[in-house]
């Protein structure tokens, strides 16, 4: 099972790009990469999915090198309320043999006005 | 839709108590997971379950756990009898998994249940 390493914590200002990344070395061939934030008090939040290469939708664009060893997530813009914690996760569908869907210890991104 | 539904959304009990966690997932979807989150030990998956049928376990932490899911919009964690390091957040979790599809997919999760056992 892929063993994910994340920085502990981020800070950065309003208006900034923030920029995260994951160490995944042993990736398997069939795992996905998906990203997390979760807020004081509630449960994590989909964020983003990708396999390789590139990935962008309205809240982010995740970055994925042809290794696979490690990912990008980028938060253009930043404002105070992106102030969360926020997870990477990788892993096979769900129901594949030994996917535990566990979540690494994730990134602490404080933004500050 | 209403999103994931979870009961009670705070909990506290002395040791040596029964405590039960409830949860409904999302309508149609047919996976759901219940998690354990501390400060200690992050997230941690407890088991799953897919079309109301465990399916790994695994990550229960001892018998003193245990969960049910008699129908595709109920399930519940029980912990019985329970002590102080149990307490935490569980959150229940709930996604739709088809075989065609790759990759862990969304789950959508529900605002979680703070259990305190003094």
């Amino acid at each position: 099972l892929a063993k994910t390493t994340q920085p502990i914590s981020m800070d950065s200002y309003e208006g900034q790009e923030v920029n995260i990344t994951c160490s995944h070395n042993n990736i398997a061939t069939n795992d996905y990469i998906t990203w997390y934030q979760q807020f004081p008090s509630q449960g994590p939040r989909f964020i983003i999915q990708g396999y390789k290469t590139k990935v962008t939708n309205e809240v982010a664009s995740l970055f994925i090198p042809a290794d696979r060893k490690s990912s990008t997530l980028s938060l253009p813009r930043v404002s105070l309320s992106d102030t969360a914690v926020y997870y990477c996760l990788v892993g096979d569908r769900i129901k594949a043999a030994g996917n535990k869907l566990t979540f690494g210890g994730g990134t602490r991104v404080l933004v500050k006005p | 839709d209403a999103g994931v539904i979870q009961s009670p959304r705070h909990e506290v009990t002395e040791m040596g108590q029964e405590v039960t966690l409830r949860c409904k997932p999302i309508s149609g979807h047919n996976s759901l997971f219940w998690y354990r989150q501390t400060m200690m030990r992050g997230l941690e998956l407890l088991i799953y379950f897919n079309n109301n049928v465990p399916i790994d376990d695994s990550g229960m932490p001892e018998d003193r756990f245990s969960a049910k899911m008699p129908n595709a919009s109920f399930s519940t964690l029980k912990i019985q009898p329970s002590e102080p390091r149990d307490s935490a957040v569980y959150f229940c979790a709930s996604s739709f998994e088809t075989s065609g599809r790759r990759g862990t997919g969304e789950l959508f999760f529900g605002e979680g249940s703070r259990l305190t056992v003094l």
